[in-house]
């Protein structure tokens, strides 16, 4: 089963509009953390937002947040007054507690790519 | 700071061939992942070390193996190269052990094309 679901492959949003692209995910630890990263033409991945199980409010880094739902496994991203250098690639990505001590790997959705238009 | 470096860039190879790619990471990480990504399997985890120890293992046959030096630099070696092998490369790097809160820090990768 797929761990990690990105429904969207392709989003288009008008410059300064907010969008939502969607991820949900799949797991039995109730220790994880789940990751949002942007990875442009250029092909290099960049960090962008951060959301722990144990998080009890939705995470924010200057136009991202995280719409985090536990019950529905859903950890959707808000990109708030898009802009044209937002068009890229974005990758939601879990990474599991697991049982040995030291964490599982990441693990990757399939992508969404957004275009941002002028 | 400076980011995580991967040589080379581009790599050409042919069938059967084998190849090393390099990843140092930021100054100062201990834990070095891989990955692979392909337009049609999307990034597929290969391994990740932390204080030169294999933490993590990705689905992949023997014919891709990996190490990590004692100054957190890592490589990644594919020895008798398919075509199916072509794919972009990304190492990332994590200050501390594999952690479910550690962020993950990418270089730009290895382009590798199989002929």
């Amino acid at each position: 089963a797929q761990k990690i679901t990105q429904t969207q492959p392709g989003m288009f949003v008008q410059e300064k509009e907010a969008v939502t692209l969607d991820c949900t995910y799949d797991t039995s630890d109730p220790s994880y953390g789940l990751f949002w990263y942007k990875q442009p033409s250029s092909g290099e991945m960049i960090f962008l937002i951060y959301q722990g199980s144990y998080d009890q409010q939705n995470a924010t880094e200057g136009r991202y947040s995280l719409n985090f739902q536990k019950a529905r496994k859903s950890a959707n991203l808000v990109i708030s007054a898009s802009q044209l250098g937002d068009s890229a690639m974005y990758f939601c990505a879990m990474r599991e507690g697991g049982s040995s001590g030291s964490a599982r790997q990441l693990t990757f959705g399939s992508g969404t790519q957004l275009t941002v238009l002028p | 700071k400076a980011g995580v470096t991967q040589t080379p860039r581009y790599l050409i190879k042919t069938r059967g061939q084998q190849v090393t790619l390099s990843c140092s990471p930021i100054s100062g990480h201990r834990s070095v992942s891989w990955y692979q990504q392909t337009p049609g399997q999307g990034l597929q985890f290969l391994f990740e070390y932390f204080s030169e120890t294999q933490r993590n293992k990705g689905n992949f046959p023997g014919r891709f193996s990996g190490r990590q030096f004692s100054n957190s630099r890592s490589e990644m070696n594919v020895s008798t190269l398919e075509l199916g092998d072509s794919a972009l490369y990304l190492c990332a790097s994590s200050l501390g052990r594999p952690a479910t809160n550690e962020k993950l820090f990418f270089g730009s990768g290895t382009q590798l094309s199989v002929l």
